[in-house]
């Protein structure tokens, strides 16, 4: 356990639907990235917050995509729409401030199915 | 584009022997690399990093070589144990539009035999 949780674990929903995910990071990390994972493949960079500016969105980060951080501490992200290409494992990462390290943390992941 | 990926999707090694994961990048300024290891349902884990400034770094039963020259990156994991399963990521920081981000290669899957 890194000390990162997201919730939920695993969500099925109904193409056309929308999802939350949640991530709580480590609670003196004051960097937080959202990643995309899809089976035999790296995980791909979504997003990133400094604090609770989201200061880069990846290009795959679709106008359906949305996240936030609203107060620099948990952070949501949110699919609007669901389409079955947004199956996938939604991973949450936090880092420290840059001095202290470039090491990220990893939560375990929520998977997603959209059927 | 810039990429990080690795030569092999598979690797079967005895338990007792050493593993050897391999990974090659392609014209970055990163300075710095992270090797991760990934269990089924689980997010990845951070194993041991490099600075581009080494040319190796030890850890407990890992070792990480760089070589700039030819832009590769491995992992050897010693005396490699059932436990070792899993794949295998490398990464790269890299600052880029006034953040640091990391890119991942595709992995690859160590499969310990007993």
């Amino acid at each position: 356990d890194t000390g990162v949780s997201q919730n939920p674990r695993h969500k099925i929903t109904k193409r056309g639907q929308n999802v939350t995910f949640r991530c709580d990071p480590i609670s003196e990390h004051n960097r937080l990235y959202w990643y995309r994972q899809t089976l035999g493949q790296g995980p791909e960079f979504l997003t990133y917050f400094q604090n609770e500016a989201q200061l880069e969105k990846s290009r795959l980060l679709s106008d359906r995509f949305s996240a936030e951080r609203p107060k620099g501490s948990f952070s949501t992200l949110e699919i609007q729409r669901t389409e079955q290409g947004d199956s996938a494992m939604y991973l949450c990462a936090s880092s420290p401030p840059v001095f202290q390290g470039y090491e990220q943390y990893f939560g375990p992941g929520t998977r997603l199915t959209v059927t | 584009g810039e990429s990080v990926g690795l030569h092999l999707p598979t690797l079967s090694v005895q338990e007792g022997d050493n593993s050897i994961i391999n990974c090659a990048y392609s014209n970055s300024a990163s300075d710095y690399f992270i090797w991760y290891k990934q269990e089924s349902g689980k997010g990845p884990q951070f194993i041991i990093d490099i600075r581009s400034n080494m040319d190796k770094r030890q850890g407990q039963r890992v070792t990480v070589l760089l070589n700039k020259t030819v832009k590769h990156l491995s992992l050897q994991i010693a005396a490699t144990q059932p436990g070792d399963s899993a794949v295998y990521f490398c990464a790269e920081n890299k600052w880029t539009s006034g953040t640091y981000k990391y890119i991942f290669g595709t992995g690859t899957r160590l499969k310990v035999l007993a």
